[in-house]
């Protein structure tokens, strides 16, 4: 079956480490997402990726790092430089533009203390 | 940015009531979807709407494109404890941004048995 997988489901670190959060499509979608989940908040975009080896910044991209060598695979990294990393991550992908929707994976719950 | 209201942000409800909720925007959408999130999982797509007046149901879940391209509505009918959950509008347009979905913040539906 066709999906996107994110791994692991919980992680914790200490602060000050970085951490990459894992994100694999076997969708063949062309474009993957990452969006930060804060209750109450919604969802805020962190970076996107419309293509292989090409990604944007979106509406909170400081203090993270994505990067697209793969089409199946958009991991993001939450460096020591975000100043409240914990929160609920969720990975997405598209064929072509939103207007098809996204498929989310069931999400990264970080926790650093 | 664009921004999408969506109201409200949360409802208490009885199991077997209707629940309505809205989303609505300063600016045109051509595509309306309407997603439902479970407790610690990603968001799943209900319905996807993609013209102006368009009525779709998704067995008790009705949602509706607004006729001036800025609103949207979702209904459920005869609700049930599983219908419990964060339900989010986003608005897809077309052209180069078309890669990203605009949401809203989200609907959080609590249904006491």
């Amino acid at each position: 079956d066709g999906g996107i997988t994110q791994s692991p489901k919980y992680l914790f670190r200490k602060e000050g480490q970085n951490v990459t959060l894992s994100c694999e499509q076997n969708l063949n979608h062309d474009a993957m997402y990452w969006y930060r989940q804060d209750p109450g908040q919604g969802l805020r975009l962190i970076y996107y990726s419309q293509i292989v080896n090409d990604f944007q910044k979106g509406d909170i991209a400081e203090g993270y790092s994505v990067s697209r060598e793969k089409k199946e695979s958009f991991p993001l990294t939450v460096t020591s430089a975000q100043k409240n990393p914990t929160a609920f991550y969720l990975c997405a992908s598209s064929m072509g533009g939103g207007n098809y929707g996204y498929t989310f994976g069931s999400g990264t719950r970080l926790t650093v203390v | 940015g664009q921004q999408l209201n969506q109201s409200p942000q949360s409802m208490f409800i009885q199991e077997g009531e209707d629940v309505s909720m809205n989303c609505t925007s300063s600016s045109i959408f051509n595509t309306w979807l309407w997603y439902k999130q479970d407790p610690g999982e990603g968001p799943v797509l209900l319905i996807a709407l993609y013209k102006a007046g368009e009525l779709t149901s998704n067995g008790r879940l009705t949602a509706q494109f607004g006729i001036t391209r800025k609103d949207s509505f979702l209904n459920i009918s005869a609700s049930i404890p599983s219908d419990v959950g964060i339900y989010f509008c986003a608005g897809a347009t077309s052209g180069g941004s078309n890669y990203k979905l605009t949401f809203g913040k989200g609907t959080l539906l609590t249904v006491n048995p």
